[in-house]
């Protein structure tokens, strides 16, 4: 059962536009969810994070928004650059006494000029 | 400040042999997950250890395994390699509880 998913494998974007990237979760336990962003042949790369009990977080042209009802989080890119191209894999952190982290399958991003 | 090292970056091995990971956390760090990742799947959770116990087990076979040692610096090891390993091995270091986890570039292991 994938409790973290991505529905979206792919998106392709404008250069100097909005990316929006989505991620759906199913467990209300999660306490923290994280976005990465990853290259071929690399190790992700931490992006930007949020708590559960906040509803937004910002940092730079990155922004994190959580809705708990919705069980729906979302990383919006403004403006977007190519060098934004990645594969996103949205996470969230399991609850209970860990630092395990699950992942969804992620999403090619493409920004074109 | 060193970031999370893996050796070997590339590994080729024959269906059936055994191979050892290696994974170095960033200095302070107790914290160790192992996750691995295939073609078209995200990064699957394979274990976390801690103070050199294992914390948490993924849903691996028990051909899958590692340990951490007192330097918190980890191995995994797979026995009877099988065609569908062949995947990319990436260990995570932590601190304790953190929001935030640092991987290494990861193993890039091909069975033949």
């Amino acid at each position: 059962d994938q409790q973290v998913k991505q529905n979206s494998p792919s998106l392709s974007v404008q250069e100097g536009r909005i990316s929006i990237l989505n991620c759906d979760y199913t467990n209300s336990m999660f306490d923290y969810f994280l976005w990465y962003k990853k290259y071929p042949a690399e190790g992700p790369t931490f992006l930007i994070s949020i708590s559960s009990i906040k509803d937004k977080n910002e940092d730079g042209r990155f922004t994190v928004f959580l809705n708990k009802s919705a069980k729906h989080l979302s990383l919006h890119i403004v403006p977007s650059q190519p060098g934004d191209s990645a594969v996103y894999f949205c996470a969230a952190k399991a609850p209970y006494n860990t630092d395990k982290l699950i992942f969804g399958t992620g999403t090619r991003l493409q920004v074109f000029p | 400040k060193a970031g999370v090292t893996q050796t070997p970056r590339y590994l080729i091995k024959t269906r059936g042999q055994q191979v050892t990971l290696s994974c170095s956390p960033i200095s302070g760090h107790r914290s160790v997950s192992w996750y691995q990742q295939t073609p078209g799947q995200g990064l699957q959770f394979l274990f976390e250890y801690f103070s050199e116990t294992q914390r948490n087990k993924g849903n691996f076979p028990g051909r899958f395994s590692g340990r951490q040692f007192s330097n918190s610096r980890s191995e995994m090891n797979v026995s009877t390699l099988e065609l569908g390993d062949s995947a990319l091995y990436l260990c995570a270091s932590s601190l304790e509880y953190s929001t935030e986890a640092f991987f290494g570039q990861g193993t890039r292991l091909t069975v033949v």
